[in-house]
């Protein structure tokens, strides 16, 4: 099925652990991004990537790691993870930055720190 | 600060009503994003909306960009509308979210 996979759904880490959260998408898009979803506080852009090779900062970008090498897959990386970073995580791709054809999101990664 | 808000924060409404959700935001954009959040978590792409007004079935989306404003409307409201509607604005590279407007349709 065409879209944007996330793996995993779920996910109990302990404080300074480090994990990736995969992002994959099948439809060729060129712009994909990470968010993360609080309570009260909407959704935040952390990463975004325009294409192959080229990533940039969101919103809310520190203690997080994101590299772009295929057009498929966007990971992103906690690198020592803190009770602060339990969310639920989305990514979402368009085939332009703009969203002109609309984004496409994955079904969430809800993550604990614990 | 938000640079985007929502009114209001829930919304309950019998089935068939006429629906209004508002969104308001204070930076300059090139687009403006309505989503869809089901209760299991998914989210869904509404509308892109640059300018004027856009319509897909029982939903019309209108954007003010002199008032930096957008309603999204729902006509002959149904239980399955039962949604987080959020607003969203791209400005520049960055997205800013409102947080959300929970929609109960009652039958």
């Amino acid at each position: 099925n065409a879209g944007v996979t996330q793996t995993p759904k779920f996910q109990v880490l302990k404080t300074g652990q480090s994990m990736t959260l995969q992002c994959a998408q099948d439809m060729n898009h060129e712009y994909m991004s990470w968010y993360r979803q609080d309570p009260g506080m909407g959704l935040r852009l952390i990463h975004y990537s325009v294409g192959a090779g080229i990533t940039d900062q969101g919103e809310v970008p520190n203690g997080y790691n994101v590299s772009r090498s295929t057009t498929e897959d966007f990971p992103l990386r906690l690198l020592s993870a803190a009770p602060s970073q339990t969310s639920v995580y989305f990514c979402a791709s368009s085939l332009g930055a703009s969203g002109g054809y609309g984004y496409t999101f994955g079904s969430g990664t809800r993550l604990t720190v614990v | 600060k938000n640079e985007v808000e929502q009114s209001p924060q829930n919304l309950t409404a019998q089935e068939g009503e006429f629906i209004t959700i508002n969104c308001s935001y204070s930076v300059g954009i090139s687009a403006l994003h309505w989503l869809q959040q089901h209760p299991g978590g998914g989210i869904v792409s509404l509308f892109m909306l640059s300018s004027g007004k856009k319509k897909h079935g029982r939903l019309i989306a209108t954007i003010n960009i002199q008032e930096k404003h957008s309603s999204l409307h729902i006509t002959a409201s149904h239980p399955r509308d039962s949604a987080v509607y959020i607003c969203a604005v791209r400005s520049g590279n960055q997205f800013y979210f409102g947080t959300g407007t929970s929609l109960t349709v009652i039958p």
